[in-house]
């Protein structure tokens, strides 16, 4: 069995940047499908991107290329996730999850979310 | 990207009836990837089906996926109260991968 736990809920100022984490524990870290995804309020799920930590390189939805980076550190079985130039509309909960097989797909194990506040 | 629209946006019904809700994508989903999730109120979407038609473990037998290349469908046989949620399909068979709308089941 795999559990996820992120970070904590941030208030941010527009125009700053957030980082965003997700400890894994269980299965083998570097052969996992990870996604970032995000829900804002009363609306639903959007793919950021996602990283094999076997394979390194991250793979990024075009609304969000060069604004996010995503990241995973194998000494520590975590992921993370990193906005940039945040606005309003960055407003939502975070949720990382993922597959046991090294390819991004469905998402078997999800985080408990991250709730990121963007507000001057 | 493939744009997946699900249908209809709200279904209202009572326990026991049967729930059908439709996943319609703009381009053939390749090799039966599209997955189907829950979601309740305050909680992390729970994935219920993957492969189109294949339940995860714990997924109760009254859920069934089925459909292919651009039409995709979630059937629960007989509604539970724990049933109603809001809905996702996702299909991860092309990049980037894509989310529906999603359906919300709510008790009639």
């Amino acid at each position: 069995q795999v559990h996820l736990v992120q970070s904590g809920a941030e208030v941010k100022k527009p125009g700053s940047s957030v980082k965003v984490s997700c400890k894994t524990s269980g299965g083998t870290f570097s052969r996992f499908g990870i996604s970032w995804v995000r829900q804002a309020p009363g609306h639903g799920l959007e793919w950021m991107g996602g990283i094999i930590p076997m394979f390194g390189a991250a793979d990024y939805a075009q609304k969000f290329q060069g604004r996010v980076t995503i990241t995973a550190d194998d000494s520590t079985s975590t992921g993370y996730m990193e906005l940039s130039s945040l606005t309003s509309d960055d407003t939502a909960v975070y949720f990382c999850a993922l597959g046991e097989k090294p390819v991004v797909e469905y998402l078997e194990y999800w985080g408990q979310g991250t709730q990121l506040t963007v507000s001057s | 990207e493939i744009v997946l629209t699900q249908s209809p946006d709200t279904l209202s019904l009572s326990p026991g009836e049967r729930a059908t809700l439709s996943c319609r994508a703009s381009q053939t989903v390749s090799s039966f990837s599209l997955a189907w999730y829950q979601q309740k109120p305050g909680q992390s979407p729970r994935l219920l089906m993957y492969a189109a038609s294949a339940r995860v473990a714990g997924t109760p037998d009254r859920f069934s996926g089925g459909g292919s290349e651009t039409d995709f469908t979630l059937t629960i046989g007989r509604l539970e109260p724990e049933d109603f949620a809001v809905y996702y399909c996702h299909q991860y068979g092309s990049s980037p991968p894509t989310f529906g709308g999603g359906t919300k089941l709510e008790i009639k």
